[in-house]
């Protein structure tokens, strides 16, 4: 079966930085997304990587490594506003998403 | 610009009874898809569209029934609800669905509780 692993939850302090993981196993591989979702909303699009390496986007940046299976997401300079789940998804070769349950991120002041 | 609009926002049914949710795009994307979410569990998808009168099924379709009349709208519909189906509904959609950085918009979500 095809599976997205990420930790349940995270805590982390305002300021400081945090990764999170993601392992998947799935029929073939066409990309892998990040999406944060704050509680009660919708997800949005936060990053893709498609090659082996890190993709940054100001504060956030995104690896990934493909022979690993593995890819996280770092945030910088955390921000209150930062406290939200984040979802990795994998596009498989059918070019559907398998998404992962999320990480809850917590940010203290 | 709206982006991806679902209606109702809020939904409690009885055991039996049907609903359709609505979901409206106006960024003249061609895929369209409906998603459940539900705790502990990553979204799942339900059914979805590549184009005015193309559907497919996805993951849990069992219990769902979809129609997508036009491309902007795409709908979807229980015909005789059960508890399981208590969850949050999401209408995503993007401009296709099998190239590059596809990213999905998703609509505010439609909470729908079945007693």
């Amino acid at each position: 079966g095809q599976n997205i692993d990420q930790p349940t939850e995270m805590t982390a302090t305002e300021g400081a930085i945090v990764q999170i993981n993601c392992t998947y196993q799935t029929s073939g591989f066409n990309g892998l997304f990040w999406y944060q979702q704050h509680a009660g909303e919708a997800p949005t699009f936060l990053s893709y990587n498609v090659l082996d390496g890190l993709e940054e986007k100001g504060r956030f940046s995104s690896f990934l490594s493909r022979s690993k299976g593995y890819s996280y997401l770092l945030l910088k300079e955390l921000q209150m506003k930062d406290s939200a789940s984040y979802l990795c998804a994998v596009r498989d070769r059918n070019y559907q998403l398998i998404w992962g349950a999320g990480t809850k991120l917590i940010i203290k002041p | 610009n709206a982006g991806v609009t679902q209606t109702p926002k809020f939904q409690v049914l009885k055991t039996g009874q049907s609903m359709t949710l609505q979901c409206a795009q106006d960024m003249n994307h061609e895929y369209m898809s409906w998603y459940r979410q539900d705790p502990g569990m990553g979204l799942r998808l339900i059914h979805y569209s590549v184009g005015a009168g193309i559907t497919d099924q996805g993951e849990v379709p069992n219990g769902y029934n979809v129609s997508r009349l036009n491309k902007r709208e795409f709908s979807l519909r229980l015909e005789s609800a059960a508890p399981s189906q208590t969850s949050v509904y999401f209408c995503a959609s993007s401009q296709v669905r099998d190239f590059g950085a596809n990213v999905l918009t998703f609509g505010a979500g439609s909470r729908l509780t079945v007693l």
